[in-house]
């Protein structure tokens, strides 16, 4: 089955530094890619996702890239800011099989 | 509000006891995972549901279970508890037929077993 595996399992950073997680996956056929934040004591909130078809998604500081050939998936969020502070997980989705896969999340702490 | 219905929001109960967690997923979501968060712990996936049968099962214990009504909503059952059962319970849903695959969160049920 699917194993996705996150690093860093935590990351911190001064405000205005870019922050960058990183995920690997296991399963070939997997061909969704969605990214989740949660903020202390709140439900995991979906911030952007990508498909197998595309190499790269923006919305605005946060950047998703993906490489298949090495399954390979990351998160980049540029000019940080303290309210970025939060568990992101990244997870893997075979869309035929429907079962979504999490990481083990990254702690992300921004410093004023 | 994500759309995902999840009740009740708190539960204290005592070890040995068993509880039922509901969960109604979004309108027209045919799948419905349920994952355990314990403190500062990432999303353990516990069983996921499709269209009522279940589809995936991860790393659930054989005291705990859990099913898919007709109507689409599910409830994980958990017995003979532990204090280390204690935990945020998610569901979680997706899959409205014939489109992708975005899944949806539930607020949580937070379990505390005393």
């Amino acid at each position: 089955g699917e194993n996705v595996e996150q690093h860093p399992s935590t990351l911190s950073v001064q405000e205005g530094d870019s922050a960058v997680i990183k995920c690997t996956y296991s399963d070939s056929a997997s061909n969704y890619f969605p990214w989740y934040k949660q903020e202390l004591g709140k439900r995991p909130q979906l911030i952007i996702d990508i498909r197998s078809n595309v190499g790269e998604k923006k919305d605005q500081r946060i950047a998703v890239t993906l490489n298949k050939t090495a399954k390979h998936f990351s998160l980049h969020i540029t000019e940080t800011q303290p309210e970025d502070s939060a568990v992101y997980f990244c997870a893997a989705l075979n869309t035929g099989f429907q079962k979504l896969v999490f990481g083990t999340g990254t702690r992300l702490l921004v410093s004023p | 509000d994500s759309g995902v219905t999840q009740t009740p929001k708190h539960l204290i109960t005592a070890t040995g006891q068993r509880v039922t967690l509901r969960c109604s997923p979004r309108s027209g979501d045919l799948s419905v995972y349920w994952y355990q968060q314990s403190l500062d712990q990432g999303l353990q996936f516990l069983i996921q549901y499709y269209n009522g049968e279940e589809r995936a099962k991860g790393n659930i214990l054989e005291r705990f279970s859990a099913q898919q009504f007709p109507d689409l909503h599910s409830e994980l059952n958990l017995s003979s508890l532990e204090l280390g059962d204690s935990a945020l319970y998610f569901c979680a849903s997706s899959a409205r037929a014939g489109t992708h695959t975005e899944a949806f969160f539930g607020q949580g049920t937070r379990l505390t077993v005393v």
